[in-house]
């Protein structure tokens, strides 16, 4: 299995723009996970999807970042329009529950200048 | 408490053992985990463990949890350079999916 992947690698956009982040998960986990790295606030959970389905939006800091999963092997991390305390590193992780084994990509270094 | 804590640093000789400790908040807890980040990478699962137990061993990895004091360690034996990154503790809580991570300590292996 070529574990989770994520899309870009590396972005960097100038203030305002829409960033669009993407997830692959595992094939066969039913659950996905946004999470983002920043020196200061260490490791957020965002959101989590169950069977496709939004179940915990809390950690979304705010009306500017979306997070769609259209199908089971695909979502979307939205910021528009970006600024630059968005910068920070966004990371996929996927699990198969019943299963406590939780699987994170390489993660996205986003760059907002 | 939210709060998953861990020391931020940690130094070692090459070939001594290691321990990271973690303390945890929540008693509701059922699993714990530890997972390791190496520079501009990903976060790797290395070993988790349910909160009926006490011990688990894997490899040189030995995990150890004092349910009654909240705290939660790794050993890593006969430490090696490649195991410098940053190693994080995190908690799963009785009836949720969410993760909750520590602050991460950083471990630093010299020859």
């Amino acid at each position: 299995d070529a574990g989770v992947i994520q899309s870009p690698r590396h972005e960097v956009t100038e203030m305002g723009q829409e960033v669009t982040l993407r997830c692959k998960p595992i094939s066969g986990h039913d659950y996905l996970f946004w999470y983002r790295q920043t020196m200061m606030r260490g490791l957020e959970l965002l959101i989590y999807f169950n069977n496709n389905v939004p179940i915990d939006d809390s950690g979304m800091p705010e009306d500017r970042f979306s997070a769609k999963m259209p199908n089971a092997s695909f979502s979307t991390l939205k910021i528009q329009p970006s600024e630059p305390r968005d910068s920070a590193v966004y990371f996929c992780a996927s699990r198969a529950g019943p299963s406590y084994e939780q699987y994170f990509g390489p993660g996205t270094r986003l760059t907002v200048t | 408490g939210e709060d998953v804590e861990q020391s931020l640093f940690l130094s070692v000789r090459e070939g001594d053992s290691s321990v990271i400790n973690c303390t945890y908040t929540d008693s509701s807890s059922t699993y714990l985990y530890w997972y390791k980040q190496e520079p501009g990478a990903g976060l790797q699962l290395l070993t988790y463990i349910f909160s009926n137990m006490d011990m688990k061993q894997d490899q040189r990895l030995t995990v150890l949890l004092n349910k009654k004091d909240k705290h939660l360690s790794l050993r890593i034996a006969d430490t090696q350079t490649g195991d410098s990154a940053i190693y994080f503790c995190a908690e799963i809580r009785y009836n949720t999916d969410k993760l909750i991570f520590g602050t991460g300590t950083r471990l630093q292996v010299f020859p």
